[in-house]
């Protein structure tokens, strides 16, 4: 059974600061993976998808990427600005989608 | 192009009740799948449809039930509400039945059960 661990769990940080979110996974045999964004209460957002082939994503501020061997992703995000505080969440595709539990990140002014 | 859409925004019920639950997903989508999020965690996969198949289940009880019509859309209904299916209920929809498809979200249905 996939089992999805993101570390850390809650992440404050000043406006500027370039930061990186860890997602671990226990099925190496996924088909993607995939990293969401989700402002409170709300649904989610898709911020990158890397397929199982692919090493790394790139989109403005974001990059992710993708080691399955190790069973580990993460997402970069540089320059941070307060508008960026939400929950992140990835999100591997197996025999189903399965969730981490996400990591709450803030970015004070 | 209208996003995946899903109503009511928010429904209040009484243990014991029946809830169902609408989903529109993105146009020449044919994949839908439900999530529950409970407070806190991460969405919980209940259902696949594709093509009006039951495609994937994940580990919910038989009060869950979901069917997807000819235009594509999707109901899920709960029997027997109990206070734990208070929750955020996700819609996501795909171009395709497989998973390395990336999924659209909904904003979601908050259930709360008094």
């Amino acid at each position: 059974k996939q089992e999805v661990t993101q570390i850390p769990a809650a992440l404050s940080v000043p406006e500027g600061e370039n930061l990186v979110l860890n997602c671990s996974f226990t099925d190496s045999a996924i088909y993607n993976l995939q990293w969401f964004r989700q402002d409170p209460g709300k649904g989610l957002t898709s911020l990158l998808l890397i397929q199982s082939s692919q090493r790394e994503q790139t989109s403005g501020r974001l990059n992710a990427s993708l080691d399955k061997s190790s069973g580990r992703s993460t997402l970069y995000i540089a320059a941070s600005q307060p508008g960026d505080s939400a929950t992140y969440l990835c999100c591997g595709s197996a025999r189903q989608l399965t969730f981490g539990s996400g990591t709450q990140l803030t970015v004070l002014p | 192009d209208a996003g995946v859409t899903q109503s009511p925004t928010h429904l209040i019920k009484t243990r014991g009740q029946h809830v169902t639950l609408r989903c529109s997903p993105i146009s020449g989508h044919k994949s839908v799948s439900w999530y529950q999020q409970v407070l806190g965690q991460g969405p919980q996969f209940i259902f696949q449809y594709y093509e009006k198949e039951e495609r994937g289940r994940g580990n919910f009880p038989d009060r869950f039930s979901a069917r997807q019509f000819p235009n594509y859309s999707s109901e899920l209904n709960v029997n027997a509400l109990l206070l734990g299916d208070s929750a955020l209920y996700l819609c996501a929809s795909s171009m395709v039945v497989a998973l390395n498809n990336e999924q659209f979200f909904g904003p979601g249905t908050r259930l709360t059960v008094l």
